[in-house]
């Protein structure tokens, strides 16, 4: 079973569509990141959220955490073919020293 | 460029062959983290140093993973007698541990591993 939850699997738009995917869990996590990672290349660190409720704004991109800290969301506006990638979420539990993935969303935005 | 290094990027061997991967984390971070990624899955974790302690090992680890960090710095990630199933990215990361652990890594481009 796996501990984070993402969805959907895959997801592909056209330009300038919106769109959410979902990373959810059973767990309470003490913090939580999403990742972009493209073809290759190693995972890149968008954004760590750390309070229940938070929601914080990367030029077109919202995160939010959920009051519980078990599950999180990444919303796009006017999604763009340079958001084309793999989203990953990462949580760590409690004071654990290592961070947990999801296997991620494979987003495709189509010109 | 002060990023997390990683070498080779790309190794081909022959089952049954040794490999072995560097990574050079970003200069003042003292953890630095080994992952396994493969193809439609998100990175698996493998092991984690702070400084030269390894603090913890995934108990998936086979026996025949190896990894150290002697000085503190650089790592190296062995794998002996590899199999086909060892065929992934192997990711390395690196970050600054504070007071509280936010778990944001700094990635490298990986090693990319194929066993033939």
């Amino acid at each position: 079973t796996q501990l984070l939850e993402q969805s959907p699997q895959f997801l592909s738009i056209q330009e300038g569509e919106n769109l959410t995917v979902y990373c959810n869990s059973s767990s309470v996590f003490s913090s939580l990141q999403w990742y972009r990672q493209e073809p290759g290349e190693g995972p890149v660190l968008l954004v760590t959220v750390v309070t229940g409720g938070e929601v914080k704004k990367l030029k077109r991109l919202t995160f939010q955490f959920g009051d519980a800290r078990k599950d999180s969301s990444l919303h796009i506006t006017a999604a763009q073919p340079g958001d084309t990638g793999l989203y990953l979420c990462a949580g760590v539990i409690g004071n654990a020293g290592k961070s947990t993935f999801g296997d991620g969303t494979t987003l495709t935005v189509k010109p | 460029d002060t990023g997390v290094s990683q070498n080779p990027r790309h190794k081909i061997t022959k089952r049954g062959q040794n490999v072995t991967f560097r990574c050079d984390p970003i200069s003042e971070h003292n953890r630095l983290y080994w992952y396994r990624q493969t193809l439609g899955q998100g990175p698996e974790f493998l092991t984690y140093f702070q400084n030269e302690a390894q603090l913890e090992k995934s108990r998936l680890l086979s026996d025949r993973f190896s990894a150290e960090r002697p000085k503190g710095s650089f790592s190296t990630l062995e794998i002996q007698r590899t199999e086909q199933g060892d065929s992934a990215m192997y990711l390395c990361a690196s970050t600054r541990e504070g007071r509280r652990n936010t778990g944001e890594l700094f990635f490298g481009e990986g090693s990319r591993l194929t066993v033939l």
